[in-house]
């Protein structure tokens, strides 16, 4: 059973344009939702975690700037900004019952390729 | 700050080999321990995962053992099959959801007939 829907799956991002990505939840029970990028040596790195709609967090890691934003209760958005290397983004979505000891399920991700 | 280390970075078996991989972390918390594996082209996927209460868990055929003294955790599985052919992560996960899960730079195995 899918729990989470990622689109696009794939996009070429020219130098210095953002792109926007949204990542929908297809299960309540799973409602805490998270970023995480893999970079092209497939070193996966946690980015964000948001909860509730209108929660909104920015962060800048070497290779792009990220702004991520809860919507509803089931989309979750994220914005890549100034990216330098290609990557990809995973969303994530946990019950969090006991934190992040709970297991996580990750989407199908988002492959960014810098053009 | 937390770190998790995996010393192999590929592993190349051939079908019914025995397969391990080492793992050791640190960190000052109480972590859960989790071994997530990738296939090409996908996310991310739980295989296991063990808690400081609990020395060992086992999935799918694989086994991984927790040991505080050596902060290590290893996985292992006795006879490895080409479907097993994938990226294995050592994690370490939180409390704090703030935190989100840490991960090892990952392991890959190939497994040929």
């Amino acid at each position: 059973v899918t729990l989470l829907e990622q689109n696009p799956r794939w996009r070429l991002v020219p130098r210095g344009q953002a792109v926007n990505l949204r990542c929908i939840l297809k299960n309540s029970q799973y409602p805490w939702m998270s970023w995480y990028q893999q970079d092209l040596q497939k070193q996966l790195q946690w980015l964000f975690t948001l909860r509730s709609p209108g929660d909104k967090e920015v962060k800048s890691l070497p290779g792009a700037d990220y702004l991520a934003t809860r919507v509803t209760d089931t989309e979750l958005r994220l914005q890549v900004a100034n990216m330098s290397q290609g990557r990809t983004l995973y969303c994530t979505c946990s019950a969090a019952l006991q934190g992040a000891r709970d297991t996580q399920y990750f989407g199908p991700g988002t492959r960014l390729l810098v053009l | 700050g937390d770190s998790v280390t995996q010393m192999q970075g590929q592993v190349t078996l051939s079908e019914d080999d025995f397969l391990f991989i080492n793992c050791t972390y640190s960190t000052t918390w109480y972590p859960t321990l989790f071994w997530y594996v990738q296939y090409p082209g996908e996310g991310p996927q739980l295989l296991l995962k063990v808690t400081t209460a609990n020395n060992k868990g086992i999935s799918r055929g694989f086994e991984a053992t927790y040991d505080k003294r050596t902060t290590s955790f290893h996985l292992q599985k006795a006879s490895v099959q080409e479907s097993d052919s994938a990226v294995y992560y050592c994690v370490l996960g939180f409390w704090n959801y703030a935190q989100g899960l840490t991960f090892g730079l990952g392991t890959r195995v190939s497994v040929f007939p």
